[in-house]
């Protein structure tokens, strides 16, 4: 199965910070990964998908970039809604794999 | 749009069977398929698995000789049946949709989750 190494797992920052999160594919996914947003009790929100497409919705200050075997997640300014944990998902070689998630507090 | 529902609380050696009930008429559009992700307590995600309409599937091997999921369009739900479980399957398990028109295959939407207990 291909591993998803994510860092860092988790990180405090403040409010209008960038905020930088990495996912490393143990071999070459192209661009088929995924980026999610969780809140404490609700459902997982896809943020980003195809690696750099941001899904309906989701504010401009997240954008996803990488291709191959290393992907990052930015948001450019920190917003307190933006507490949340969040992780990768690749859904290009079975069984789908998960990163380990990075816990974002501000 | 996605619901799960299961018992709660389940007995070690018994299978666990929960629904995903969808509240649009997803379910039976092709360019969906449905599947199962579950988190344990304090721990990541792990995919179960996944159907197509068609009947095409798809399962994590690590979970793959106790595991069916199924599709009733007359119902709208999807279901999960793990057999033989343990305490290792508590868990929070994910209902959640593959979107191969808009996401790029990837989920778009989860239900809020159901806590299943392995206990005796």
């Amino acid at each position: 199965a291909i591993q998803m190494t994510q860092s860092p797992p988790s990180l405090s920052a403040s409010v209008g910070d960038r905020v930088t999160i990495t996912c490393r594919a143990s071999q070459d996914i192209r661009n088929d990964l995924g980026w999610y947003q969780q809140k404490p009790g609700e459902a997982p929100k896809l943020l980003v998908f195809a690696a750099a497409d941001l899904h309906s919705g989701v504010p401009s200050r997240f954008r996803g970039s990488g291709s191959g075997t290393d992907f990052t997640l930015t948001i450019s300014s920190l917003q307190p809604e933006d507490s949340a944990t969040y992780f990768c998902l690749q859904d290009s070689i079975y069984p789908l794999t998960f990163g380990g998630g990075t816990r974002v507090e501000i | 749009l996605l619901q799960e529902s299961g018992p709660g609380l389940v007995k070690p050696s018994e299978t666990l069977s929960l629904t995903c009930a969808v509240s649009d008429d997803s379910l039976k559009k092709t360019v969906y398929h449905w599947g199962w992700i579950r988190q344990p307590p304090g721990r990541g995600l792990e995919w179960i698995g996944n159907l197509h309409l068609g009947g095409n599937s798809n399962y994590n091997p690590s979970l793959k000789s106790r595991v069916t999921i199924s599709v009733d369009t007359s119902k709208n739900q999807v279901s999960l049946n793990l057999t033989s479980v343990t305490a290792a399957d508590t868990a929070v398990y994910y209902c959640a949709r593959r979107n191969y028109l808009e996401t790029s295959g990837l989920f778009d939407y989860w239900g809020p989750g159901t806590l299943a207990t392995v206990s005796s």
